[in-house]
């Protein structure tokens, strides 16, 4: 079956410093690719998306670069703020199955003032 | 704040029960997402619905069922419980079924199963 995993459960940066959040997928025949952050008791909140045919992807502070070769998504956040700590998640949705996501297990950031 | 909401926000139950969890989907979104959150499973698909109809499952357990409503509404019904269904149980809406369709999520349900 499907696996989206994680290369580091727990990350620890300096406020102001750059995220690097990593993330290994299997399933070659992903279109979508998906970063979520969640808060302590809330829902998961969608952050960036890239497809298939890009490697890169810029938003408000935020890049996603895709690897298709070796498979890999990362995440980055440019001078991490304290409102950055969360469990950021990367999830994927498999070409021709829909809209439903398939989550990776999770790196917890944590941003040390 | 997504939209989405969910209701119980907390439910507590024994082995053996069966519970109905709520989930309004935003305004105009007409797909619903149920997922289960557990310690040991992570985030894991459990079922879609659009416009009323199942369109997709995941690992959804046959002790668990689900239905949209004619106003779009949900509920996931959690039968037979057993301590290993203890998860937060997320909902989610999109306006469509398609892949290019963003997810919003609730703030999700935390059941207890004793």
């Amino acid at each position: 079956g499907e696996s989206v995993g994680l290369h580091l459960p727990t990350l620890s940066v300096q406020e102001g410093d750059n995220s690097i959040i990593n993330c290994a997928y299997s399933n070659s025949a992903s279109d979508y690719f998906i970063w979520y952050k969640q808060e302590s008791g809330k829902g998961p909140q969608f952050i960036i998306d890239i497809r298939s045919n890009m490697d890169k992807r810029q938003g408000q502070r935020v890049t996603v670069l895709l690897n298709k070769t070796v498979k890999h998504l990362s995440l980055q956040i440019a001078a991490t703020q304290p409102g950055d700590s969360a469990v950021y998640f990367c999830a994927l949705k498999i070409n021709n199955a829909g809209n439903m996501l398939t989550f990776g297990g999770g790196t917890r950031l944590m941003v040390k003032p | 704040d997504s939209g989405v909401t969910q209701t119980p926000k907390h439910l507590i139950t024994a082995t053996g029960q069966r519970v109905t969890l709520r989930c309004s989907p935003r305004s105009g979104d007409l797909s619903v997402y149920w997922y289960q959150q557990s310690l040991d499973q992570g985030l894991q698909f459990l079922i879609q619905y659009y416009n009323g109809e199942e369109r997709a499952k995941g690992n959804i357990l046959e002790r668990f069922s689900a239905q949209q409503f004619p106003d779009l509404h949900s509920e996931l019904n959690l039968s037979s419980l057993e301590l290993g269904d203890s998860a937060l149980y997320f909902c989610a809406s999109s306006p469509g079924q398609g892949a290019d369709n963003e997810q919003f999520f609730g703030p999700g349900t935390r059941l207890t199963v004793l």
